[in-house]
């Protein structure tokens, strides 16, 4: 079981709210990723960061924001909550090259996002 | 344009059974392949990881085999149990960048029915 963790696990929202869905890990890895996932759809990466004060947008775009302050720490923001928003968000972290670990990468349970 | 294809999209298999499940990936420079399998509700979890040079791994009662010829791999699941129901979910990753970029299948939702 992996050392990564996701809350709310649930969050109904109305629009226009301001949202943080928070994800920490105790494993100590640099790397950590923020995707979206629909139902029965592939994941999307749409943050990813190689450590403190290093964001970077993925391969969807989003009108999230991320921050990296703490190593074990990657928070994701939305400032204006739509119902267009609604998914399930997925973070994952992995460990650094040279492990020999093929940057394995670990998930959080998910938050599962709805906005009305 | 790099992409990964699973099939079937969904499966339903008696208790015992054995099911195979198959992937086809057009990601390259290939690094490695994972099967991850998914809970409802829940994260992926890492069933196995292949790189080029394997052609055949196992963890209990699954088997994923790969082709990188190809561009094939599957995963075998024998003997099939009820908490084998989930999504099953192909990931290639290339080389072309130190972030070891994934790219995900949409997944097979296995059903085991009793």
């Amino acid at each position: 079981e992996a050392d990564i963790y996701q809350t709310p696990r649930y969050l109904v929202i109305g629009t226009g709210k301001k949202i943080t869905l928070e994800c920490s890990q105790t494993m100590g890895h640099d790397k950590m990723y923020w995707y979206q996932q629909d139902p029965g759809m592939e994941l999307h990466l749409i943050h990813y960061s190689y450590g403190v004060n290093s964001t970077e947008k993925g391969d969807l775009s989003s009108e999230s924001t991320v921050s990296r302050i703490r190593t074990e720490h990657f928070p994701l923001t939305l400032e204006s909550a739509r119902p267009s928003h609604t998914s399930q968000y997925l973070c994952a972290s992995s460990e650094p090259y040279g492990t020999g670990r093929l940057y394995e990468q670990y998930f959080g349970p998910g938050t599962r996002l709805t906005v009305t | 344009k790099n992409q990964v294809e699973q099939s079937p999209q969904s499966l339903i298999i008696l208790e015992g059974k054995n099911c195979t499940l198959q992937c086809n990936y057009t990601v390259s420079p290939f690094s490695n392949l994972r099967w991850y399998k998914q809970d409802t509700g829940r994260g992926p979890v890492s069933l196995t990881i292949m790189t080029f040079s394997e052609n055949t791994k196992s963890n209990g009662r699954y088997t994923a085999t790969l082709d990188a010829d190809t561009k094939q791999s599957s995963l075998h699941i024998t003997a099939s149990q009820l908490s084998d129901s989930a999504s099953y979910i192909c990931v290639v990753s290339d080389r072309g960048s130190t972030l070891g970029r994934l790219y995900f299948g949409r997944g097979t939702q296995l059903t085991v029915w009793p």
